[in-house]
């Protein structure tokens, strides 16, 4: 099957922890992407990835991070930096050939304990 | 800032009618938009897009107008069906700078049997 799946489904977490969330990709896609859902809210940009090893801030950067060592792999990390954290995770990716749509995993539910 | 809004953010329907479902961007440099589906607990699914140069675009059951006067954007959902039940947000993909796409706060259709 192709896709993008993420892992853990449901994740939970003690206050200070840093946890990783994983998102993973097989369409072959160069553009990855963090996006974070609160209840009733749309979705707000955390990170983005364009190509391998190169990486951008989005508009909720803070109190997270990312690494993209391989193209279809984009883990994004939940720092203790980050206040509020509790949230719905969704990553997407996007390929050349759907030009601007993003393509949408199933989503991290996080909670802090 | 600029951003992607809607109009009503609940909307009701009797199954077997027609539903509409507004958005309002801001952005003069937005060249595409896409409507996306959100079941509970799942990602955004891919349902319709639409580039800037067009006005009115056909999928199966939906249809999407775009009205660049008024910075108006449409999804008119056919006949719906229990399973149109969900939460759709539109997307604009601003042209300026890395292709990233900015969603509203998403609208939930209810259909009621």
């Amino acid at each position: 099957d192709g896709g993008i799946t993420q892992s853990p489904k449901y994740l939970f977490r003690k206050e200070g922890q840093n946890v990783t969330l994983s998102c993973e990709q097989n369409l072959n896609h160069d553009a990855m992407y963090w996006y974070r859902q609160d209840p009733g809210q749309g979705l707000r940009l955390i990170y983005y990835s364009q190509i391998v090893n190169d990486f951008q801030k989005g508009d909720i950067a803070e109190g997270y991070s990312v690494s993209r060592e391989k193209k279809e792999s984009f883990p994004l990390t939940v720092t203790s930096a980050q206040k509020n954290p509790t949230a719905f995770y969704l990553c997407a990716s996007r390929g050349q050939a759907s030009q601007y749509t993003q393509y949408f995993g199933p989503g991290t539910r996080l909670t802090v304990l | 800032g600029e951003s992607v809004g809607l109009h009503l953010p609940t909307l009701s329907v009797q199954e077997g009618d027609n539903s509409i479902i507004n958005c309002a961007y801001s952005n003069s440099a937005s060249d595409y938009f896409i409507w996306y589906k959100q079941e509970s607990g799942k990602g955004p699914q891919f349902i319709i897009d639409i580039r800037s140069n067009m006005d009115k675009r056909q999928g199966q059951r939906v249809t999407v107008l775009l009205n660049k006067t008024v910075k108006h954007l449409s999804l008119q959902i056919a006949a719906t069906q229990p399973g149109d039940s969900a939460v759709y947000f539109c997307a604009e993909n601003i042209s300026q700078g890395a292709q990233k796409l900015v969603f509203g706060q998403g609208t939930r259709l209810t259909i009621n049997p």
